[in-house]
């Protein structure tokens, strides 16, 4: 069965402590990881696509990896301002749906 | 800007009431997407429509009901047939090969 995994479920960093979130992925067939950041009470804003294993994108503080099994979201000297919940989605084979993990709660203490 | 706009924000929905959420999009993105999101829960995907007039169920389908007469507009029809609607529903669109853009959401509660 496809699935995804997103570790920790929480994490709490001081400011300018960096860190990395995982999502694990068994899939058959990848045709892309997203990551997806979601604030409360709004909708994920997207991130980064990722398609091949080996593949990185970087914007500002944030820099995504990937592996064939696994996806790293590593947060450089992280700010209070990035707080949020960082999903990570699959589409695999079938390209009308992706499966989605279930996210990983960043809290950026100052 | 180009973007996604639902409405409401918030609605409240009586008991055996039917209730419709606002999904537009001005980005000309062919497909369009209704997900709900519970606490502990992946999203979910209820329905999807990759051109006009034509939609699929996605994985919760039941109780819902959506349309698509025109490529800008796809809403999304609570039934009283959906037993526990209490939920924050998202609608999401998107070119083919690139990530989906969500819109801000609509919580929806049952009062």
């Amino acid at each position: 069965e496809d699935q995804v995994t997103q570790s920790p479920e929480a994490l709490r960093l001081q400011e300018g402590e960096s860190s990395s979130l995982n999502c694990s992925y068994t899939v058959s067939g990848l045709r892309g990881l997203f990551w997806y950041r979601q604030d409360p009470g709004k909708g994920p804003e997207f991130l980064f696509t990722l398609y091949s294993a080996g593949e990185e994108k970087e914007k500002e503080r944030l820099k995504a990896t990937l592996t064939k099994k696994e996806s790293f979201l590593h947060i450089t000297a992280p700010k209070p301002e990035d707080s949020a919940t960082y999903l990570c989605a699959v589409n695999a084979g079938n390209n009308r749906k992706l499966i989605w993990g279930l996210g990983t709660s960043l809290a950026v203490n100052p | 800007d180009g973007g996604i706009t639902q409405s409401p924000k918030y609605l409240f929905r009586k008991e055996g009431q039917n209730v419709t959420l606002s999904c537009e999009q001005n980005l000309n993105h062919d497909a369009m997407y209704w997900y709900r999101q519970d606490p502990g829960q992946g999203l979910r995907l209820i329905y999807y429509s990759q051109i006009v007039n034509d939609f699929q169920k996605g994985d919760i389908a039941e109780g819902y009901s959506v349309s698509r007469e025109k490529k800008e507009s796809f809403p999304l029809t609570v039934t009283s047939a959906q037993k526990n609607p209490t939920a924050f529903y998202l609608c999401a669109s998107r070119l083919a090969g690139d990530g989906y853009t969500f819109g801000s959401g609509t919580r929806l509660t049952v009062v």
